[in-house]
């Protein structure tokens, strides 16, 4: 079993619908990144938590540390938002990176 | 600039030969992240340092791959002998986080794309 597990791995939805993206990891950590990826390859880190709540634009990140579980929620949907989203764990043990596989998400017009 | 910058951007190397790809963090970044990304996979974690020293590098895939920072800035991944599996994007990034920090940002560069034919 990996040590972070996203879903769903593929999502596909119509322009305007709220998405949320789930993460959810079994180790001890010291934050979570929710990171996107663009079908050009380039990666853009979103949001940095380590507890509560942050929103940015349409974009809103939960993080609930008893139950080691991440969100990541997309209001108003836009084709524009079609991109890979990454869920990543720091390690509160050895610092280390852990990534989860992702989640394709594509918004049709 | 203000960003992480990585060089070269692409690479097409010849199985055998030696690469040297190279990071320029984020000026003052104390923490820097290499990282590998295969064609359609997510990123996987090589190794990282603060400031000089290599904190973890259980990542590297096998001793073919090394790291250095040898003045807490700069970073350079050296594959040697490469092989065609070692054909990837190879990606860095830099956080601020002073060690044992909690509280940190990860800036990715534009990676560079390794190609072993």
């Amino acid at each position: 079993k990996n040590e972070v597990e996203q879903s769903p791995q593929n999502l596909t939805a119509q322009e305007g619908e709220f998405i949320t993206i789930n993460c959810s990891y079994s180790v001890g950590i010291s934050a979570l990144h929710w990171l996107q990826q663009h079908p050009g390859g380039g990666i853009v880190s979103l949001f940095m938590l380590s507890s509560g709540k942050k929103k940015h634009g349409r974009l809103i990140a939960t993080i609930n540390i008893q139950e080691k579980h991440s969100s990541l929620h997309i209001t108003a949907s836009h084709p524009r938002d079609s991109a890979v989203y990454i869920c990543a764990v720091r390690s509160d043990r050895d610092d280390k990176i852990i990534f989860g596989k992702g989640t394709r998400l594509h918004i049709l017009p | 600039g203000a960003g992480v910058s990585q060089s070269p951007r692409y690479k097409v190397t010849k199985r055998g030969q030696d690469v040297a790809l190279r990071c320029d963090p984020i000026s003052g970044h104390v923490s820097l992240y290499w990282y590998r990304q295969a064609l359609g996979q997510g990123p996987e974690f090589l190794t990282y340092f603060n400031y000089e020293a290599q904190q973890d590098k259980s990542g590297l895939p096998n001793d073919r791959f090394s790291a250095e920072r040898p003045e807490g800035s700069i970073s350079t991944l050296t594959i040697q002998r490469t092989e065609q599996r070692d054909s990837a994007m190879y990606r860095c990034a830099s956080s601020i986080t002073p060690p044992g920090s909690s509280s940190y940002e990860q800036y990715f560069g534009p990676g560079t794309r390794l190609t072993v034919t």
